[in-house]
């Protein structure tokens, strides 16, 4: 139990073009989400909290207009990175929580290099 | 300022050893404390969580928490090769639905 997905795994987008990754939670419902971005070798960074059918909590220095972030279902997440620029290459991890022991279970992971 | 610190070694154990990580936490508001092991180009695995303060065990993997030293620590026993990885130590403050402060994690090398 407690699987969670990415999508894409890997994408490769020009500087000011946008991006979407989901992040599903395949097997539990997740009311809560989490977004982390992790730079080479450096740790998880929280971006954003997710929770479905309400606006997300973004961490101090996270720009919310650029990393747009939805949660419509109780199963599914979405972030945008609008206008990405080669510094937001990086590696972007979601999480889902399960209910009752606030375990978080993180998807694959969505590598993205912005040329 | 929530911190979270560990060694980031590497450490090296011989297999069939304890290896022992170790973490320590800056917020004594904290409550609620997991280890991943992250394998390289990865995302992180759960591997314990432990909320009060003593030891949890499940298999080879043994958590401890002290709140009053504001320190965790997670021991493996009968380490295997295959345990080589970089392990993360996480610190949720509020105990709820929040997100994770993690540490930078330490690299364990398990050696044949």
């Amino acid at each position: 139990g407690a699987v969670v997905s990415q999508h894409p795994s890997r994408v490769i987008c020009k500087s000011g073009t946008s991006v979407k990754i989901e992040c599903r939670s395949l097997d539990f419902q997740a009311t809560t989400m989490f977004w982390y971005r992790q730079f080479p070798k450096q740790s998880l960074m929280l971006m954003a909290t997710s929770n479905e059918g309400s606006k997300a909590t973004y961490e101090q220095g996270v720009e919310k207009d650029k990393f747009l972030i939805n949660h419509a279902s109780l199963t599914l997440s979405t972030l945008t990175v609008t206008s990405a620029h080669p510094e937001d290459s990086s590696f972007y991890i979601c999480s889902a929580m399960t209910g009752g022991t606030y375990e978080q279970y993180f998807g694959p992971g969505t590598r993205l290099t912005v040329t | 300022q929530k911190e979270v610190e560990q060694n980031s070694g590497p450490l090296s154990v011989p297999e069939g050893a304890i290896a022992s990580l170790n973490c320590t936490y800056s917020d004594r508001g904290s409550q609620s404390f997991f280890w991943y092991r992250q394998y390289s180009g990865k995302s992180p695995e759960l591997i314990m969580s432990i909320y009060s303060n003593g030891d949890k065990e499940d298999g080879r993997f043994t958590a401890q928490l002290n709140k009053a030293s504001q320190y965790v620590s997670l021991l493996i026993r009968d380490s295997q090769p295959s345990d080589s990885a970089t392990y993360l130590c996480a610190v949720n403050l509020g105990g709820g639905a929040d997100g994770l402060t993690f540490g930078k994690g330490t690299h364990l090398i398990i050696q044949p």
